[in-house]
């Protein structure tokens, strides 16, 4: 089993509609949770970081950690085409260790 | 935020070439990594370093090497290229407490 497992997608949507995007992982050492974004051509950009289990929100999106079954999410409301963009979860277990990232999953938000 | 500079963003090479890939940040970040990403295989750890001089090997370092001989430069190099190095290669500084990283915009490698 992989250590992080990411749907592979692609996803396809409208604009407007609630895009909800799923890691699960095997190691219960994971701490960190991180939500990057990374549009055509460009390198990786933070989008969300939670510690530990529990929500936090950012105008549209919504971050979620489900420790006791190893599980995160990513929630987009009234997405937009500017969301379009691959989404990759990381995640690590703390000071200075490695990120483990998932594989990605290509999002596309059609007007 | 932390600003990463790769300083080549396209680079055509040809088989058995010697290649360097040079990345600098700019915040002074003990930590910095080499990565690769290509369709369908996300983000792969190549080499990493936690201090000047200091390397050490990540999840795919057959046929890569590195350098650090500053804090803010770490460098990737491919000592003979061939074309199974064709990729998207990516440089990040961070770590830290979280280890949460910052990355350059990439240096897209086609090897001939």
């Amino acid at each position: 089993q992989k250590e992080v497992e990411q749907d592979p997608g692609p996803l396809s949507v409208p604009e407007g509609a609630i895009v909800s995007l799923n890691c699960t992982y095997s190691n219960s050492a994971f701490q960190y949770f991180m939500w990057y974004r990374q549009y055509s051509r460009k390198g990786p950009e933070l989008l969300m970081y939670t510690y530990s289990s529990g929500n936090k929100e950012d105008g549209r999106f919504t971050a979620q950690v489900d420790k006791s079954s190893k599980y995160i999410s990513l929630f987009i409301r009234d997405s937009q085409p500017s969301d379009s963009a691959t989404y990759l979860c990381a995640m690590s277990v703390g000071a200075n260790s490695k990120l483990t990232f998932g594989k990605g999953i290509t999002l596309s938000v059609r007007p | 935020d932390v600003k990463v500079t790769q300083s080549s963003r396209y680079l055509v090479k040809r088989t058995g070439e010697k290649v360097f890939l040079e990345c600098v940040q700019d915040m002074d970040h003990e930590n910095m990594f080499w990565y690769r990403q290509d369709p369908g295989l996300g983000l792969r750890l190549i080499y990493f370093s936690y201090d000047v001089k200091m390397k050490e090997k990540g999840d795919i370092p057959e046929g890569y090497s590195v350098s650090r001989e500053k804090k803010e430069r770490f460098s990737l190099i491919l000592e003979s290229a061939s074309t199974n190095q064709t990729s998207m290669y990516l440089c990040a500084a961070g770590g830290g407490y979280t280890g949460e990283l910052f990355f350059g915009e990439g240096s897209r490698l086609t090897v001939l």
